[in-house]
């Protein structure tokens, strides 16, 4: 089956970007969707379609897609961002999540 | 304004079957590229996809627990059940239910909160 690989932590200062990875084999061929998840929450859609954002969801959040990696990246990270943050994908006829990354704003 | 709510034991003893439904409002799973898919979550672990099935009643499980899984949608009474059988410990999770709509490599837009599953005897 299909395996998304994402660093397990991430930390970042407030204001930096931080930068979230997903790399997984021709990635770039897929259409990427991403997810935040507080604790105690249900995860939100945050990207779709590699670069999408849904309405709601700042500018900040970007995402991109090319090769074996897609990116999720977060400018002016703020407070509020701190969250896990998972990829999907489809393979076949069925979809994956990533590990999660857990974003710790210092 | 499409809301989801799971319902279903919150405690269930190993081997037994579990039955969730999915109760959804705010759209209709008989409307043209709209699904409903489960989602689960392990205390302190990552999402984990069990299935799918969508408007015009095509269906998708995951690989792992295929064998296990059965998704059905009752669309008049707007709901989605999903079986798991022969329950263990570590299917112990949340259980999320989620709406997607579109083509080809869906995404979930809308969730619900979420019911939480124990596995014990």
């Amino acid at each position: 089956s299909y395996v998304l690989t994402q660093p397990p932590s991430l930390s970042v200062a407030p204001g930096e970007t931080a930068r979230i990875t997903c790399g997984g084999d021709k990635i770039g061929s897929k259409s990427v969707h991403w997810y935040h998840q507080k604790p105690g929450q249900a995860p939100v859609l945050v990207i779709y379609s590699d670069s999408d954002r849904p309405s709601g969801i700042p500018e900040r959040f970007s995402g991109s897609n090319s090769g074996n990696t897609a990116t999720l990246t977060i400018s002016r990270v703020e407070a509020g961002d701190e969250a896990d943050y998972y990829c999907q994908v489809w393979d076949s006829r069925a979809t994956v999540f990533g590990g999660g990354t857990k974003l710790t704003v210092l | 304004q499409i809301t989801l709510k799971e319902s279903g034991p919150t405690l269930v003893k190993p081997t037994q079957t579990l039955t969730l439904t999915c109760t959804f409002s705010g759209f209709s799973l008989s409307a043209r590229g709209v699904g409903v898919g489960w989602i689960r979550q392990p205390p302190g672990k990552a999402l984990e996809w069990l299935a799918l099935i969508y408007w015009d009643d095509d269906k998708r499980y995951s690989p792992s627990l295929k064998s296990r899984l059965t998704i059905t949608k009752d669309t008049s009474k707007n709901q989605v059940v999903l079986t798991m059988t022969n329950m263990d410990p570590v299917d112990t999770a949340t259980y999320y239910c989620a709406h997607s709509v579109g083509f080809g490599e869906l995404f979930f837009d809308y969730w619900g909160q979420g019911t939480v599953v124990t596995v014990s005897s």
